[in-house]
């Protein structure tokens, strides 16, 4: 699996738009970009994923690059809620693909 | 979306006893299951990959002896951690593997005494 550097901390304040950028400049053409959230003593909560083009749900938006090195995750209106560890994950997208965790990105939602 | 539960979400165990964890795939079945384990301020740690019918796969330097992995069904896998010690303790979180989406468990916390 491709490896990915993510900053270890932000802080964003609460109704803002959260930014959260993720380096992956060895992701193959077969891989995703997977994001997930983990909140205090829970399991992984998946997020949102994209191959190569721009994708939107109801929990965030995720902008990927056009050569695929890095991607952003988006969090348009940040909420108390949303503190977190956000980790990107490049994956192959089939039953078999193991995601392997870097350090993450600690958000920090402040009033 | 889909839903992996884990059983027991916490167990506090003696020195030298063995305890069984199980993941079940709620709504979907999953060929594949992996076992990731997570001590305190630090990432997922990968420890195996489960498949349906077949051995388990195990990460370099995860002894398969001491942490045995059964995935007998679609929808459940186990782990349990054999001889445990106090330093086993940590918190262990599953996932199972749809196409192309991968869902985690809540996670079971050990604390071996």
């Amino acid at each position: 699996d491709a490896k990915t550097t993510q900053p270890p901390s932000m802080d964003c304040a609460e109704g803002r738009a959260a930014n959260l950028p993720c380096n992956h400049s060895t992701i193959s053409g077969n891989e995703y970009v997977y994001w997930y959230r983990q909140i205090h003593s829970q399991g992984p909560q998946y997020i949102i994923h994209g191959l190569k083009n721009n994708e939107t749900n109801e929990m965030a938006s995720l902008i990927i690059t056009e050569d695929r090195k890095s991607s952003t995750l988006i969090l348009p209106h940040a909420t108390l809620r949303d503190t977190a560890v956000y980790y990107c994950i490049v994956r192959v997208g089939t039953n078999a693909g193991k995601s392997t965790f870097g350090d993450g990105t600690t958000l920090t939602v402040k009033p | 979306g889909a839903v992996v539960s884990q059983h027991p979400s916490w167990v506090i165990c003696k020195s030298g006893t063995s305890v069984k964890i199980e993941c079940r795939s709620l709504d979907f079945q999953a060929t594949t299951m992996f076992w990731y384990r997570q001590f305190p301020k630090q990432s997922l740690m990968l420890m195996a990959t489960s498949n349906e019918g077949s051995k388990a796969t195990y990460e370099q330097g995860v002894e398969k002896d001491k942490f045995l992995i059964n995935h007998a069904s679609l929808t459940l896998s186990t782990l349990t951690v054999t001889s445990a010690h106090p330093e086993d303790s940590s918190f262990y979180i599953c996932s199972a593997s749809g196409d192309p989406e991968q869902y985690f468990g809540p996670g079971t916390r050990l604390t071996v005494t």
